[in-house]
């Protein structure tokens, strides 16, 4: 059975800091790798895809892939307070049909 | 780019209702899915539609809930009878994969409160 996990958190940081967020996935197979930003009563928004080993930036975000060690994390540099959210890891199973496999997500409250 | 439509927005009804979603995925798209989320969890699957036909079902409660995406368009998911543990947040999703593009991009959501 292919599996996401996220600590759930909730992960505090004050504003400014580096916010990291985890994710490891069960499944050898699956190629990419994506994170959904969610609000609170909103649904969730694409931020960041990776699909390679090593690290991906766009803007103040940053994600890293680490196939070997089953990993992927996503980092923000000089967290805001409206980066406040739940962060959704996803990963992509080409070989049984173009499904997504979703974590639990990692709330996350950047303090002013 | 227009984005996905899903409506209604929000609906309240009485257990052992129906009630119908509706879904209009990104123009081109062929790969549509149904999510539902309840508070607190990631996003379950609940039915992937490639154009018109089915690729994955395994966890729609076959007994209450159905699905269809006739012209390989829109979609409507429906539940009859609506039990309690139906409340939540359903989602629809849509990506271009046999295009080359990984990313799936979801819709507004429709909250569902069964009373």
């Amino acid at each position: 059975q292919k599996e996401v996990e996220q600590n759930s958190g909730p992960l505090s940081v004050p504003e400014g800091a580096i916010a990291s967020l985890n994710c490891t996935y069960s499944d050898r197979v699956s190629q990419s790798f994506f994170w959904y930003r969610q609000y609170s009563g909103k649904s969730p928004e694409l931020i960041m895809s990776i699909y390679s080993n090593g690290d991906k930036e766009d803007g103040r975000f940053t994600a890293q892939l680490n196939k070997a060690s089953q990993y992927v994390s996503l980092l923000i540099r000089d967290s805001q307070p409206s980066d406040s959210a739940t962060y959704l890891c996803a990963s992509l199973d080409r070989a049984t049909g173009n499904q997504f496999y979703f974590g639990t997500g990692t709330s996350l409250t950047v303090i002013p | 780019e227009a984005g996905v439509a899903q409506s209604p927005r929000y609906k309240i009804i009485e257990k052992r209702q129906s009630v119908a979603f509706w879904c209009n995925p990104i123009s081109g798209h062929a790969t549509l899915y149904w999510y539902q989320q309840i508070l607190g969890q990631g996003p379950k699957l609940l039915i992937q539609f490639q154009n018109n036909g089915v690729v994955d079902d395994s966890q729609l409660p076959k007994d209450r809930f159905s699905a269809e995406r006739l012209k390989g368009v829109d979609s409507t998911l429906k539940i009859q009878p609506a039990k309690l543990e139906d409340s939540a947040v359903y989602l629809c999703a849509s990506a271009d994969i046999a295009g080359g593009r990984n990313e799936q991009f979801f819709g507004p959501g429709t909250r569902l409160t069964v009373l």
